[in-house]
C-alpha cells in the first residue's frame, strides 16, 4: 500500500533560520509523483512543487528547495532564511496513478503534515 | 488564487441533515477531485469525476455521493449528517491532459468548513 509519512509533527524556529521538513514515502509503482502543499492559516491548500520519480533533480525556487532521494524513498523540504509568513501546515502527498480508460485517474496520499512555526 | 471555487465557505447544520457542497473547476480542467480534512483522519480522498464520470472512489461514505455536472462543476452531497461528519471539504481540479500514466497538479479551492451540531 502507498503510504506518506511526515514524522515531524510541529517545528518551531526563529526568523531567518534555515529549517527542513522530511517526508518519506512508500509504493510499488515504478512510476509516481510527489507533492508539497502549503496550507496557511487561512485554510487553502497552495501547490508548491510536484515532482515525478524519474527526476531526481533537486529543485531550488527562491528560498525554498527540494531534495529527492529515490534510494532513501525521501523528498524533503527545505526552507532557507523562514519568515514569518512561511508559518504554516506543510504536507507531502504521493499520488497513486492509474489509467481508466482514456485518462488518468490520480488521488493524492497525503501525509500527516509538518506544522512549521516561523517567530519573529 | 487557485482559479478553483468552492461555495458556501462555511455550514452548520444539524445531525440527520443533508448539504450540498458545489464546486467549480479552474477554466478548461476535466478532473475534479474530493478531499476530506478532519482532525482525526487527515486529509483524505473521496471521490473523483473525470467529464462527467465517476473515476475513482476512496473511503466515501454510502451516505456521501457526488456528481459532475455537463458544465463540470460538482456537487458533493452529504446526508444523515452525524457529528463526526464536521471537516473541512476541499475541491481540486486539474487538467488530465497529461499522457497517460501520468499526474497532473491538482489545484485546491479554498475548502467548505461543515459544521455539525
Amino acid at each position: 500500500a502507498q503510504k506518506v509519512t511526515q514524522a515531524q509533527t510541529e517545528i518551531s524556529v526563529v526568523e531567518k533560520e534555515d529549517v527542513t521538513l522530511d517526508c518519506v514515502y512508500e509504493t510499488r509503482d515504478t512510476t509516481y509523483y510527489l507533492f508539497w502543499y502549503k496550507q496557511p492559516p487561512s485554510g487553502e491548500l497552495v501547490f508548491l512543487i510536484r515532482r515525478n520519480s524519474f527526476d531526481e533533480q533537486n529543485e531550488i525556487s527562491g528560498r525554498y528547495s527540494w531534495n529527492f532521494q529515490k534510494s532513501t524513498s525521501s523528498f524533503n523540504f527545505t526552507i532557507t532564511a523562514s519568515q514569518v509568513v512561511d508559518s504554516a501546515v506543510y504536507f507531502c502527498a504521493l499520488s497513486e496513478t492509474r489509467i481508466h480508460g482514456s485518462s488518468n485517474t490520480g488521488k493524492l496520499i497525503f501525509g500527516q503534515g509538518t506544522t512549521l512555526q516561523v517567530k519573529p | 488564487d487557485s482559479g478553483v471555487t468552492q461555495t458556501p465557505k462555511h455550514l452548520i447544520t444539524a445531525t440527520g441533515q443533508r448539504v450540498t457542497l458545489r464546486c467549480s473547476p479552474r477554466s478548461g480542467d476535466l478532473s475534479v477531485y474530493w478531499y476530506q480534512q478532519s482532525l482525526d483522519q487527515g486529509l483524505q480522498f473521496l471521490i473523483q469525476y473525470y467529464n462527467g464520470e465517476e473515476r475513482a472512489k476512496g473511503n466515501i461514505l454510502e451516505r456521501f455521493s457526488a456528481q459532475q455536472f455537463p458544465d463540470l462543476h460538482s456537487e458533493l452531497n452529504l446526508s444523515s449528517l452525524e457529528l463526526g461528519d464536521s471537516a473541512l471539504y476541499f475541491c481540486a481540479s486539474s487538467a488530465s491532459t497529461s499522457l497517460l500514466g501520468s499526474t497532473d497538479t491538482q489545484y485546491f479551492g479554498p475548502g467548505t468548513r461543515l459544521t455539525v451540531l
